[in-house]
């Protein structure tokens, strides 16, 4: 099956910098990769849907400047936390779309845990 | 998307087989009913996914209700390594277009040596 990467897995940093976590898919092409946030014992949320070579769209109450998402090619998307603050501490998830026929296949990457310190 | 509504939690005993049910009274035509896992700390996995008849993969079974209004997961032999939070999410494919999965609190599978 398709396989989506994330980098790093684990991050540790302090409070006030900025936090870089690439999600790649490794053997298919994405031309829709998604941003999830989840918290302790909640759901995924989905923070922003990002297309390849265009601007992503946020959801409402994800501030997107302070949500950086580049999508730079059809197999890299990348997310940066800007000015972190404990309260974004959290597990980041990306996932990659395929469209096979009419329906459009989901894979999620293993997931970054981001602690601000 | 049409929600979805799920126990908050199940248990099973190990090698037993465990029915996960999802009501969808709102399900739309054009809906999809999807099934993922999520062990501790990981993302997401694809379980299974059906539009309208029955479904068997290697992992499950899926079950849908005549009117559509409900479904089950069906994991036939279960294993300390099925214990997940699983979660039934609908999704349109009639837009043609990527569009995102809205996760529900899911079910807390517990299953029991």
């Amino acid at each position: 099956g398709a396989v989506v990467s994330q980098h790093p897995s684990r991050v540790i940093c302090k409070s006030g910098t900025s936090v870089k976590i690439e999600c790649r898919s490794l053997d298919f092409q994405a031309t829709t990769m998604f941003w999830y946030r989840q918290f302790p014992k909640q759901s995924l949320m989905l923070m922003a849907t990002s297309n390849e070579g265009s601007k992503a769209t946020y959801e409402q109450g994800v501030e997107k400047d302070k949500f950086l998402i580049n999508h730079a090619s059809l197999t890299l998307s990348t997310l940066t936390v800007t000015s972190a603050h404990p309260e974004d501490s959290s597990f980041y998830i990306c996932s990659a779309s395929i469209l096979a026929g009419t329906y459009n296949e989901q894979f999620f990457g293993p997931g970054t845990r981001l602690t601000v310190l | 998307d049409a929600k979805t509504t799920q126990p908050n939690s199940m248990e099973s005993n190990e090698e037993e087989p465990v029915h996960l049910p999802c009501n969808h009274s709102t399900i739309s035509g054009t809906d999809y009913i999807h099934w993922y896992r999520q062990l501790p700390s990981q993302g997401p996995e694809y379980v299974i996914h059906g539009l309208t008849s029955n479904v068997n993969n290697r992992m499950a079974s899926l079950a849908i209700a005549e009117d559509r209004k409900s479904s089950t997961l069906i994991l036939h032999r279960a294993t300390l390594r099925d214990a997940a939070v699983y979660y039934c999410i609908l999704r349109d494919w009639s837009s043609g277009s990527a569009r995102q999965l809205t996760f529900g609190s899911g079910t807390q599978l517990t299953v029991l040596p």
